[in-house]
């Protein structure tokens, strides 16, 4: 079983729609990362967090420490949103793991 | 404020040969991250340095490692290359190591 989980793996969404996906993760964190990454490989960091809710521009992320559960959504989503979305967990050692990623593909 | 710079974007390689990667991180951030990229296994935590010393690392063999130097930028080894290695290999750079990460555009390495 992957440290990891995220889902689902595959994502198409009309533009405009509301979008979530999910991470659940069995390690014990220090921070619960979010990822983006176009086409030609470049990653951005879109979140770090360790508890709560944070909310930048039209993505919001959210994490239950309890339940060991994160969520990115993405409200009005638009084309320039489709990217793989990668959730990263990482301890207290800075040890990395990672979900495979959510394929996103937003349709005009 | 440059970002992460990694070198070089593309490398062709044959198998038993040894390669060098190297990344700049962007001014100011002491930690420097490494990972591995491939279609099958997805991203893979190699190690992380941070003033010089490695803190942490993945679950690699021994042929793969790194060093920092003072300035903070980074190299990475891979000694004996296999076809496996194939991949796109990123490096990160933090503030600290518990501060966002900011990645580079990371290097294709192909092993033939």
């Amino acid at each position: 079983k992957n440290e990891v989980e995220q889902s689902p793996q595959n994502l198409t969404a009309q533009e405009g729609e509301f979008i979530t996906i999910n991470c659940s993760y069995s390690v014990g964190i220090s921070a619960l990362h979010w990822l983006q990454q176009h086409p030609g490989g470049g990653i951005v960091s879109l979140f770090m967090l360790s508890s709560g809710k944070k909310k930048h521009g039209r993505l919001i992320a959210t994490i239950n420490i309890q339940e060991k559960h994160s969520s990115l959504h993405i409200t009005a989503s638009h084309p320039r949103d489709s990217a793989v979305y990668i959730c990263a967990a990482s301890n207290t050692g800075n040890q990395f793991y990672f979900g495979t990623g959510t394929s996103l593909t937003v349709i005009p | 404020k440059a970002g992460v710079t990694q070198t070089p974007r593309y490398l062709i390689k044959t198998r038993g040969q040894q390669v060098t990667l190297s990344c700049s991180p962007i001014s100011g951030h002491r930690s420097v991250s490494w990972y591995q990229q491939t279609p099958g296994q997805g991203l893979q935590f190699l190690f992380e340095y941070f003033s010089e010393t490695q803190r942490n690392k993945g679950n690699f063999p021994g042929r793969f490692s790194g060093r920092q130097f003072s300035n903070s930028r980074s190299e990475m080894n891979v000694s004996t290359l296999e076809l496996g290695d194939s991949a796109l290999y990123l490096c990160a750079s933090s503030l600290q190591g518990d501060s966002p990460l900011h990645f580079g555009n990371g290097t294709r390495l192909t092993v033939t």
